[in-house]
């Protein structure tokens, strides 16, 4: 057990649809990373937070979004869906931009 | 994002050492060497990293060339709960851009141990 927390489990929704998936991370870690895997594209930088600010983008959708609250946990948002948002989202974790990563168990999203 | 080359699979029976290679030939001078491994449903897990100088940790070792060009992950007695996909990557810390904090995953080796 990592120490990362990742809501929900699994998710299946409709194209067209928005939904958001949680992540809170370890006790202590101020930055907060979101990944995306899917079969074709492996795992995939998304976006960086640390203490609340943006810090990193990577090849984020603009459809795609996400914060980091006060209490340190982030949220990613994926609005108007399609069937190739389809995948496992990872977050992680570290103390620092510049400390191990601490992945969370993943959201399985499906898009129908 | 400087590239790393890794086979894509590999074999070992269990209790064997296992020795999974990685080059990086572009690695810069303050590129970190780290490895990361995903078990079968589960998210990315940290291993070991080192800068220039061999590691170890209760889990592995990591051998760094001297010329850093390439690098070993040691698994001293492989189990069955060590296959996985073992991924080798380049980075943090860094500094500024869009890189800062940023992981990025190649396809890894798939490592499957026999009992």
């Amino acid at each position: 057990d990592s120490g990362v927390t990742q809501t929900p489990k699994h998710l299946i929704t409709a194209t067209g649809q928005r939904v958001t998936l949680r992540c809170s991370p370890r006790s202590g870690d101020l930055s907060v990373y979101w990944y995306q895997q899917s079969l074709d594209q492996g795992l995939q930088f998304l976006i960086h937070y640390y203490n609340g600010e943006e810090r990193a983008k990577g090849n984020i959708l603009e459809r795609f979004s996400a914060q980091q609250f006060p209490d340190l946990h982030s949220e990613l948002n994926l609005s108007s869906l399609e069937l190739g948002d389809s995948a496992l989202y990872f977050c992680a974790s570290s103390v620092s931009p510049m400390d191990t990563q601490y992945f969370g168990p993943g959201t399985r999203l499906t898009v129908l | 994002d400087a590239k790393t080359t890794q086979p894509n699979s590999m074999e070992s029976n269990e209790e064997e050492p296992v020795h999974l290679p990685c080059n990086h030939s572009t690695i810069s001078g303050t590129d970190y060497i780290h490895w990361y491994r995903q078990l079968p449903s589960q998210g990315p897990e940290y291993v070991i990293h080192g800068l220039t100088s061999n590691v170890n940790n209760r889990m592995a070792s990591l051998a760094i060339a001297e010329d850093r060009k390439s690098s070993t992950l040691i698994l001293h007695r492989a189990t069955l709960r060590d296959a996985a996909v073992y991924y080798c990557i380049l980075g943090l810390p860094n500094a500024g851009g869009t890189s800062y904090g940023k992981l990025t995953f190649g396809q890894g080796t798939i490592l499957t141990v026999h009992p």
